[in-house]
Order: C-alpha cells, then structure tokens, then sequence
C-alpha cells in the first residue's frame, strides 16, 4: 500500500458525461500529479500540484480539469467525455515538486465511457 | 533530447528462470536519477527503485538487482529465479531538470513468468 488513496475504483459513465476523479495523497506529501493510462500504452501525465498550486502541465486535454485542495487532496474534473476517454487514470504524490523525489502512485481509477 | 528506451516490449520465460530488464537513457544532466516501477495485472503502479547518478553501485533487494552503468547509460532489472507473481508491466524512468520538472517513461516492457 503506497498511502496514496484514489476513488472510485471503478466509473463507468456515458459520452457527453463529466466525472470527477478524486486523490488523497500520502501523509506529508505536498506535490500531486495525475497520469492518464490508455489501453497497451504508457503513462501520459496531465498535471502536477504542489501545495495547492497548479506546477506542471502535460497533455491535458481542455475538457479536463483539476485542482488541489487546502488539505492536499486533488479532484481531476473529466467533462464532454469521449469514448477515447476511457483509461486508467492515476494520481502520484511525493514530498517535493520536482522529478528526482519518488512519486507514490494510487491503486488508480479505472474509466469506462460508452 | 533526454530519452528512456525499455527496448524489450515483451518477454516470457518459465518460473525460476533469471530474467534482465534492459533500461538504456539519454540526458544532458549530470546529475539527474533513474527509477523502477512495477505494475502488476491489478493494475497499480509499485515503486521498486531510485537510483542517484553518483551512485554506481548495484543494488540489491532479495531477488531483485539493479545494474546501474553510467558508460553505457544503461540501469537494467535482473530478476532472479523468477515467480509467476512476477509477471507484470515494468517501467524505467528518468528525472529530467527543466522548466516541467517532470518524468521520462519509458515504453516499459511486459514480463510474463509461465508455471
């Protein structure tokens, strides 16, 4: 168990549905970020918080959104979904903002959009 | 260009059998560090290693070993005497230091252990 605590499990949602995937990262770390994993393919990062700021972005499609709570937890804000949409998303979290501290991954929320 | 190569997509071997992930890097940073991760057909990400670039020694953890070669940019995964619950996802990847601050993925490389 990594500490990182992501819900749901599971969402299974319809095209033109917005859902909301939400992060609880480890006890003291500051820095979150969210991956999006599709299908046979690798981890594509979409978004870094440190400390409730937004810090990094990557590949994050306009019709996504996140942001990081006072108490550290981050929701990733998924709207207009699309059948391409469908994927395993994760949230990491580690100490420090940069790329040299490990990040801690969730079990990951696994989308299915019909 | 700052660039993982896991070049091995896939490899199946039969339980016991020692296996090595091969990891090989490009970076302009002196000082940068390497990672391992795990993901199982659960699906979750494990982390496994991080590794300093000042750092040449190998690593060992059980079964596990890490070759970290600095002359041939390379930081490989040896598995020894393989276990069906290895079988998994394994990515390498490496820090970058820029203005994204943000990880280099590799492909990763699909490890099938057969009974």
């Amino acid at each position: 168990d990594s500490g990182v605590t992501q819900t749901p499990k599971h969402l299974i949602t319809a095209t033109g549905q917005r859902v909301t995937l939400r992060c609880s990262p480890r006890s003291g770390d500051l820095s979150v970020y969210w991956y999006q994993q599709s299908l046979d393919q690798g981890l594509q990062f979409l978004i870094q918080y440190y400390n409730g700021e937004e810090r990094a972005k990557g590949n994050i499609l306009e019709r996504f959104s996140a942001q990081q709570f006072p108490d550290l937890h981050s929701e990733l804000n998924l709207s207009s979904l699309e059948l391409g949409d469908s994927a395993l998303y994760f949230c990491a979290s580690s100490v420090v903002p940069t790329s040299t501290d490990t990040q801690y991954f969730g079990p990951g929320t696994r989308l299915t959009v019909l | 260009a700052q660039k993982v190569t896991q070049a091995q997509t896939e490899i199946s071997v039969v339980e016991k059998e020692d296996v090595t992930l091969d990891c090989v890097y490009e970076t302009r940073d002196t000082t940068y560090y390497l990672f391992w991760y795990k993901q199982p057909p659960s699906g979750e990400l494990v982390f496994l290693i991080r590794r300093n670039s000042f750092d040449e020694q190998n690593e060992i953890s059980g079964r596990y070993s890490w070759n970290f070669q600095k002359s041939t940019s390379s930081f490989n995964f040896t598995i020894t005497a393989s276990q069906v619950v290895d079988s998994a996802v394994y990515f390498c990847a490496l820090s970058r230091v820029d203005s994204n601050y943000q990880l280099i993925w590799g492909a990763g490389t699909k490890l099938i252990i057969k009974p």
